[in-house]
This record gives C-alpha cells, sequence and structure tokens, in this order.
C-alpha cells in the first residue's frame, strides 16, 4: 500500500526544475505531500482531493490523475530553501479515520 | 498556538524494555496520528485516534499500543522492545478528521541497544 516515489534522490542548480513522481497500486481517494528538513519535523505543502486538479504552493505546484493514481510534485525556478525530503501521503478510498500511507521519499538538493 | 509537542525528545532503551512516548496535539485538535520513520522506510503509519477512539491501525505488531485521553492528548507504548524498533516517531494532529493537513511534532528519537 505504500506508494511509490521516484526518482529517490535529485540535485539541482539554483533555478533548475524538477519533478516528483507519486504512483499508488491502490485507488486513492487524496494525494498529500510533505517537505522535511534535515533534522526538523514534515511540514504540510498540500492536499489534493480531484483527478486533474492542481495546487500551488508558492513556485511548487502539484496535479493529482485519479484514474492513473499518480500524483507529480513540479518543483518551478528552484530555491535553496527547496531543499529537505519529499514525501508524498496517501489515503486510500474506503478508510475510515485518518490513515495515510507515505512514500519513502524523494531527496532534494538545491545547490547555488 | 502552540504546536504539537512530543515528549521525550530522545530516549535509550534496552532490548526486552517498554518505553512510552506522549503527544500534545494543537489546542482543538481531536485527530492524533502516529508516525515510526527510519532512513530505509520513510514514514510509516502506525496508528490515528480520534475522541479517544482508535479508527485506524497500520501493519505493526501487538506490541505498538497507543491510546488517547479525553484532552486529546496521547500516548503510544512499545512493549518488549527489539533493535528494529530504533526509529524517530512522530505525532500529528489535525483538527478534525480526514483531508486536513497534518501538524507535525519534531518526535521522539528512540534508541534501543
Amino acid at each position: 500500500q505504500q506508494p511509490v516515489q521516484s526518482p529517490q534522490a535529485v540535485i539541482l542548480r539554483e533555478g533548475e526544475d524538477a519533478v516528483i513522481n507519486c504512483s499508488s497500486s491502490k485507488a486513492l481517494y487524496s494525494v498529500h505531500w510533505y517537505r522535511q528538513k534535515h533534522g526538523e519535523a514534515p511540514v504540510f505543502l498540500m492536499i489534493l482531493l480531484k483527478g486533474g486538479e492542481q495546487m500551488r504552493h508558492e513556485k511548487i505546484s502539484a496535479s493529482f490523475n485519479e484514474k492513473k493514481q499518480q500524483s507529480s510534485l513540479y518543483l518551478t525556478a528552484s530555491q535553496l530553501s527547496y531543499s529537505g525530503t519529499y514525501f508524498c501521503g496517501t489515503e486510500g478510498k474506503g478508510n475510515s479515520g485518518y490513515a495515510l500511507n507515505f512514500g519513502k521519499g524523494t531527496s532534494l538538493l538545491v545547490t547555488p | 498556538k502552540a504546536g504539537v509537542t512530543q515528549t521525550p525528545r530522545y530516549l535509550i532503551k534496552t532490548r526486552g524494555q517498554q518505553v512510552t512516548l506522549s503527544c500534545s496535539p494543537i489546542s482543538g485538535h481531536r485527530s492524533v496520528s502516529w508516525y515510526q520513520q527510519t532512513p530505509g522506510q520513510g514514514l510509516q503509519f502506525l496508528f490515528e485516534y480520534f475522541s479517544e477512539t482508535q479508527r485506524n491501525k497500520g501493519n505493526f505488531p501487538g506490541r505498538f499500543s497507543g491510546r488517547q485521553f479525553s484532552n486529546s492528548r496521547s500516548e503510544m507504548n512499545v512493549s518488549t522492545l527489539e533493535l528494529g524498533d530504533s526509529a524517530l516517531y512522530l505525532c500529528a494532529s489535525s483538527h478534525l478528521s480526514t483531508n486536513e493537513k497534518l501538524f507535525f511534532g519534531s518526535g521522539t528519537q528512540l534508541s534501543v541497544l
């Protein structure tokens, strides 16, 4: 049930773009994105609820294709502050209560 | 508004012992979730409580248990500790239910020797 994230790690230069993918083998109700900086707690970025709906957080946007059970996180014109580990969390259909299954994370390093 | 508070911040235990971790959610939040974070596996869901009731449980052995009190504070307990239980345990709270953002605490770093 754990979603699969790709790539596992990426190194960017400041100003470059990146895409992080998240896919699930299970039907999804929603996809959540979090970022965790080293030694800190994960911080919420956005939730995507409907197929094809795009959300945005600063210069970070995301899409959710419900039919393909996939989500992608787009980091545009990356900044040094974007460095960290990005996790997607998925909530399956039929769940009672709140249970997010997180992927293993994508480590992003933005260099000057 | 105070954030999610977890205590203690660090713990060192030996195999076979038991441990209790505490989590105080943001005031007004009724849902508390627990996650185990390890370098190789990322964040793994342990359980979720809402109004003192466990609504969901992840795929962990029965040695892992938890509870929630009437003031929404939560505790998790791990009995008969194993070396593989060494991890960062994160607590997260949300206001009501699903599709809301989680607010994570800084976690309790547990080392089992």
